[in-house]
Order: C-alpha cells, then sequence, then structure tokens
C-alpha cells in the first residue's frame, strides 16, 4: 500500500546548527505534504504544510521543500534550540481528511 | 484553555474489560479523529467524524465503537480489551477548510495487562 517513511530514525544536532529531517513518500497522488512535531508526552503539532505544486515554502526558522521527481519531502530548522528537540512526523493527505502520517525522526539537539 | 481534551489521560486495566476514552474540543472544528500511536511512535488514525457522521473509518476492529453526541464530542469504547490495544490514544480535529492541519489532544495511554 501507499506509505510514507522517513531515512533516519534519530537525528542529532549541536544547537545553533541547522537541522534537515528528511521524508520519503510513494503516494504521487497525495494533495499536501505536512510536517508534525511532537515533543515527549504530548500530542503532534502542525509545523507547516506544502501543497503539492510548490517546492519550497518557508515559516519561522522552517523550510519544507518538496521534490516531486524523486518524492522526497525535508524540513529544514534553522539554528536549532533545545525548544527543537521532539519527534518530527512528515503527513501526506490525498483521500478526503484522511492525513497518513510517516514513522517519524527524533531530533535531539546537543547544547 | 484546552484545545482539544481528553480523559483519562493515563489508564491501566486488565485484559477482557471494557473501557471509555472521553474526548471533547473547544475549537468549532467539524471534524474530529481518533489515532492511535504504538510503541515505535507510528501513528495511525483509525476514525475520522465529520458533523457527528463517521467518514473514515479504517480496518479496526469492531471492539472499538467511536460515539459522537454532538460536533465537539467523540468519545471512544473499547469491548474486550487485548494486550495488542496497548498504545496512546490521540483524540484531535480539524477545521473542513484546513484540514491539514489537526489540532490533537494530549492523548491516553492506555495499558492493557
Amino acid at each position: 500500500g501507499e506509505s510514507v517513511g522517513l531515512h533516519l530514525p534519530t537525528l542529532s544536532v549541536q544547537e545553533g546548527d541547522n537541522s534537515i529531517i528528511n521524508c520519503a513518500y510513494s503516494n504521487s497522488a497525495s494533495d499536501y505534504f505536512i510536517w508534525y512535531k511532537q515533543e515527549s508526552g504530548k500530542g503532534p503539532q502542525f509545523i507547516i504544510d506544502i501543497r503539492s505544486n510548490m517546492d519550497k515554502r518557508q515559516g519561522q526558522r522552517v523550510t519544507v521543500l518538496l521534490n516531486k521527481t524523486v518524492k522526497h519531502l525535508s524540513l529544514q530548522i534553522a539554528a536549532t534550540q533545545p525548544g527543537d528537540s521532539a519527534v518530527y512526523f512528515c503527513a501526506e493527505t490525498g483521500g478526503y481528511q484522511k492525513v497518513t502520517f510517516g514513522t517519524g525522526t527524533k531530533l535531539q539537539v546537543i547544547p | 484553555d484546552t484545545a482539544v481534551s481528553q480523559t483519562p489521560k493515563y489508564l491501566v486495566t486488565q485484559m477482557g474489560n471494557d473501557k471509555s476514552i472521553k474526548c471533547e474540543q473547544n475549537l468549532g472544528h467539524d471534524t474530529m479523529y481518533w489515532y492511535k500511536q504504538d510503541s515505535k511512535k507510528f501513528l495511525k488514525i483509525m476514525f475520522s467524524y465529520n458533523n457527528k457522521e463517521l467518514i473514515i473509518n479504517e480496518t479496526v476492529p469492531n471492539r472499538f465503537s467511536p460515539k459522537s453526541p454532538d460536533k465537539a464530542h467523540l468519545n471512544l469504547h473499547i469491548n474486550s480489551l487485548e494486550l495488542g490495544d496497548s498504545a496512546v490514544y490521540f483524540c484531535a480535529s480539524s477545521p473542513v477548510a484546513s484540514r491539514n492541519t489537526i489540532y490533537f489532544g494530549e492523548g491516553s495511554w492506555l495499558t492493557v495487562v
């Protein structure tokens, strides 16, 4: 079946450096791609999304890149801070109200 | 000012029992969901309701029965609990205009012993 998956389960980054979290997807019919952040003991929180007809979108300290040719999605976090430590999920939506989540990448920020 | 609130947060129960998790959202959203997150953090949708009507019902055992008395509430009842039901259950909601922006509750940690 269709799936959304991540390349790296754990990513360790020095505080102040930039982080790049990658995601591969297989459903070429998806309309939107979304990144969620889940802090320990909490529910996932929406960060940013991107439409399938775009290749880049920027938010506050975050940038999402979409490469439809290779079905790859990435989340870039600038000047990573300790508060960015969390599990990050990519997700896609191609059907009505159904958001499918990837397997998650744990980001560890080293002070 | 909790947007999506679910109770209980922690639940430990024996196999074979029946339990319920309640969920309420005060965001005025039309759509509510139940997601299950396993020990490997994999997050999978179980159900989706839009204005009290069932929209999505994934391959979930019929021991799981959602109930939506109104569009602000979506409760989850589980019959004959099994060890494999141990997980974190997240209630969530989203506005119809932006279904990608899902607001999750804090989760309910269910442990079946």
